[in-house]
């Protein structure tokens, strides 16, 4: 079945520490998204890439890190910069960087740091 | 500004009883609004694209329709496994084909 994949589902760190999250899509989308999601917010920006080897800040970048080294996979370090790193973290794909399609989604990984 | 506004933010309704959501979008040159279902917990779950004022697209108690400021989410006798977070997004101008999303309606359905 072709789809998104993040793991882990749940991850708990040490304020401190840098964490990967990891993103892996097997639906050869051009595009790959990261989003974060903090409770009664809508989804807001990481970072995006539109093709390999290069990627955009998005509207909250500050703190996080990604590369884009194969079309299948974006992985996303949260570093110790980041302020305030515990939240729901999405990974998305779109088939095409010319128009606007449809994003699809993974199923989230749960990020808290103590 | 690109921005979406959805309303309410919360929504109770009794099993079949029918009602709509919005969403509302300041955006230059649309192309393109979505639709998403959230799950707690979940990632979203894409519904519906809609592109030009007018347009209607329908899948089980769902219809989405759109017009040149907003559109709606009518939901036509709602079951109890329709209760979700809905979702509404537009493509940013200002990133490529990334989506800027509303805060999104809770939907509550009760038998």
């Amino acid at each position: 079945d072709g789809g998104i994949t993040q793991s882990p589902k749940y991850l708990f760190r040490k304020e401190g520490q840098n964490v990967t999250l990891s993103c892996e899509q097997n639906l050869n989308h051009d595009a790959m998204y990261w989003y974060r999601q903090d409770p009664g917010q809508g989804l807001r920006l990481i970072y995006y890439s539109q093709i390999v080897n290069d990627f955009q800040k998005g509207d909250i970048a500050e703190g996080y890190s990604v590369s884009r080294e194969k079309k299948e996979s974006f992985p996303l370090t949260v570093t110790s910069a980041q302020k305030n790193p515990t939240a729901f973290y999405l990974c998305a794909s779109s088939r095409d960087t010319s128009s606007s399609y449809e994003q699809y989604f993974g199923p989230g990984t749960r990020l808290t740091v103590t | 500004e690109d921005q979406v506004t959805q309303s309410p933010e919360a929504l109770r309704l009794q099993e079949g009883e029918s009602s709509s959501l919005n969403c509302s979008y300041t955006v230059s040159g649309l192309r393109g609004l979505f639709w998403y279902r959230q799950d707690p917990g979940k990632g979203p779950e894409f519904l519906f694209t809609l592109y030009s004022a007018g347009e209607e697209k329908e899948k089980e108690r769902l219809k989405a329709t759109l017009t040149k400021k907003e559109s709606f989410l009518h939901i036509t006798a709602p079951k109890p496994e329709d209760s979700a977070t809905y979702l509404c997004a537009v493509p940013s101008n200002q990133a490529g084909t990334a989506l800027i999303f509303g805060k999104g309606t809770t939907l509550s359905v009760s038998s």
